[in-house]
């Protein structure tokens, strides 16, 4: 069975353009979420979905980063004018929706590496 | 504000010998705790979780055993192998909601060595 994929899985842009990162979830999951892991710190957390619609967005860290999330698959994370400081990991997982043990256990993907120069 | 800490960056454990990884929370709403492996170049991946209406949770040579009332969870790895060698976070969802995002701490570097 397929996991979560991401793609690219390394990334190396210019300070100033425009990234874009993909993440093609569990079949099946209805939850999805982007977190960001710099070097040598814990995972912080971005943004969720819950089906193609963002409840909770309040770790996006300024209004260059966006995403959204067509159906209940593929989502799409857009750093615009990239800076040095988004240098990180960029980790999606994925979820069942609804109570319980379910929506709690996340599944991650391998990360895109991103180092803006 | 750092809700899920775990203090100690590194632990180095001798083959066949316990690995016990600790951490600590400061948000009382809390009520359900994951724990996480993390290779290099490898998202992570679930490894045991624990309600709060439990004090321990075994799978394997995996325990956590969970005190509320000090706020503090431990990861118990028995025996350990040198393939445990991981980065290991433990991570905590919005209480009183179904899911959400998870907080995670730090993370503690284990290497067993052989």
């Amino acid at each position: 069975g397929a996991g979560v994929s991401q793609s690219p899985s390394n990334k190396v842009t210019e300070k100033g353009k425009d990234v874009e990162l993909r993440c093609d979830p569990i079949s099946g999951h209805t939850a999805l979420y982007w977190y960001r892991q710099r070097l040598g710190q814990g995972l912080e957390f971005l943004i969720y979905f819950q089906g193609n619609s963002a409840p909770d967005k309040s770790g996006l860290p300024s209004d260059r980063f966006s995403a959204e999330r067509t159906g209940e698959s593929v989502s799409t994370l857009t750093i615009q004018r990239t800076q040095q400081e988004d240098s990180a990991v960029y980790l999606c997982a994925s979820s069942l929706g609804g109570g319980g043990r379910g929506g709690y256990e996340q599944y991650f993907g391998p990360g895109t590496r991103l180092t803006v120069t | 504000d750092q809700q899920v800490k775990q203090n100690s960056p590194s632990l180095s454990v001798q083959e066949g010998r316990i690995s016990i990884l600790n951490c600590d929370y400061t948000n009382s709403m809390f009520d359900y705790f994951l724990w996480y492996k993390k290779y290099p170049a490898e998202g992570p991946t679930f490894l045991i979780s624990i309600s709060s209406i439990k004090d321990k949770n075994e799978d394997g040579r995996f325990t956590v055993f969970l005190n509320k009332s000090a706020k503090h969870l431990s990861l118990h790895i028995v025996p350990s192998q040198p393939g445990d060698s991981a980065v290991y976070f433990c991570a905590a969802p919005p209480g009183g909601t179904s899911y959400g995002k998870l907080t995670f701490g730090q993370g503690t570097i284990l290497t067993v060595h052989p």
